[in-house]
Parts: structure tokens; sequence; C-alpha cells
């Protein structure tokens, strides 16, 4: 079982749709939680973190569910500009690291906004 | 400011050759990572670097791996005896201090033909 499982994906939308992304993760050690944001061809990029409390940025909400180790992203009113692959990320560190945290990609999920 | 550079950003090479991988992290960022991505995959850790040190190295598929960074800045990925299966996207970034946020360079594709 991979450590971080995300929807397969594609995920087709129109623009002003909402669309919802869900991840779930295998290691209940897992410290602290993200969704990154990879353009076609381009670096992965911290799109925001995720609490349990919830997390609101604009038309992007992330939430975390610690009893279910499950992630989710929510993106409203999607824009074309929305269109790319979303990763699901976890990070955890090991006793003998120093504090080091490793972060653990999930494949991702596409997302195609269309007109 | 400048963020993390890599080069070569492409790099083809043939099977069994030597190729050397570079990352510039960002200016006074004391850890650095390389991944590794496959098509179709998520960033795979490889090894993670606290000054010159290599602090974890438990990613490094096999013995013709080898990373260094010995001035504690300037990072180099070198893989030997190069395999069809080594081509992806080599991915190096860096950080503040270990539990900051990681900053990705733009990546070194290698396609081992």
């Amino acid at each position: 079982r991979k450590e971080v499982e995300q929807d397969p994906g594609p995920f087709n939308v129109p623009e002003g749709a909402t669309v919802a992304f869900n991840c779930t993760y295998s290691n209940s050690a897992s410290q602290s939680f993200f969704w990154y944001r990879q353009d076609c061809r381009k670096e992965p990029k911290l799109l925001m973190s995720v609490y349990s409390s919830g997390n609101e940025d604009g038309r992007f909400t992330a939430q975390l569910n610690r009893a279910s180790q499950y992630i989710s992203l929510l993106i409203r009113d999607s824009k074309l500009s929305d269109s790319a692959t979303y990763l699901c990320v976890v990070k955890w560190g090991t006793a003998f690291s120093g504090g080091y945290n490793k972060l653990i990609f999930g494949a991702g999920t596409r997302l195609a906004v269309h007109p | 400011g400048a963020g993390v550079s890599q080069t070569p950003s492409n790099k083809v090479t043939e099977k069994g050759k030597y190729v050397e991988l570079r990352c510039d992290p960002i200016s006074g960022h004391t850890a650095l990572y390389w991944y590794r991505q496959s098509l179709g995959q998520g960033p795979e850790f490889l090894i993670y670097f606290q000054g010159t040190g290599a602090a974890d190295d438990s990613g490094l598929p096999n013995d013709r791996f080898f990373a260094v960074r010995p001035e504690g800045s300037v990072s180099t990925l070198k893989i030997q005896r190069t395999e069809r299966g080594d081509s992806a996207v080599y991915l190096c970034a860096s950080s503040d201090s270990p539990q900051e946020t990681q900053y990705f360079g733009p990546g070194t594709r290698l396609l081992v033909l």
C-alpha cells in the first residue's frame, strides 16, 4: 500500500465548477500536511498547508481528519488557470534525524478546467 | 531573490554512462534534498543534506547513486552505469532549516537511451 494515496483523476470540469480532491495517508505518525500544485513540466510549488481546523485561502479550502487519516482540497469557482496536477503531501520525522521531516508525495491528481 | 537552480535542464545519455546533476540551493539554506519524479508519479525522496553531511540517504535506490555537498552549498547527484529505468526528472529542493518549507528547483530531465 502506498503511503499517500489520491484520487486517480483526471478531473475535467467547466469554468465555475466546484471540484474536490481526496487523499488518504497510512502513517499515523505523520506530522504536517500540505497540498502542492505542479504545472506541466514545472516543479511542485506549495499551495497550502492543511490543518484539522481547516484552512481557507480564497477559493481553496483544505481539511484534515486525523482520525480517518484523510485530507481534502476543495476548489470553488474553478478558473482555467487552476488546470494543473495537485499533489497531496505528508511530512513526518524520525527519532534519530535531528528533527528533520521527510516529505512523502502522493501520485497527484490532474485537473483540467475547460471554458 | 534567486530560487533553487539546477543544471543541466535536460540530459540525454546512453545506458552504462556516468552522469552528474548539479543543484544550487537558495543562498543561506542549510537543508538540501534530492527527489526523483517518474512519469505520472509524485516526487520520491532520495537524500537529505544538513550542511555538508548526508543526514538521510535512505531513498537512494542502489549503490550506483551517490550525492555530495562538500561546502554545504552546491550539491551534485552522481549516477554511475546508468540504466534506462533511471530516466526521470531529478528535483532538488532547499529549506532554511529542516522544519521549514522546501522550495523546489526546475529539475533535470534525464533520459537514458
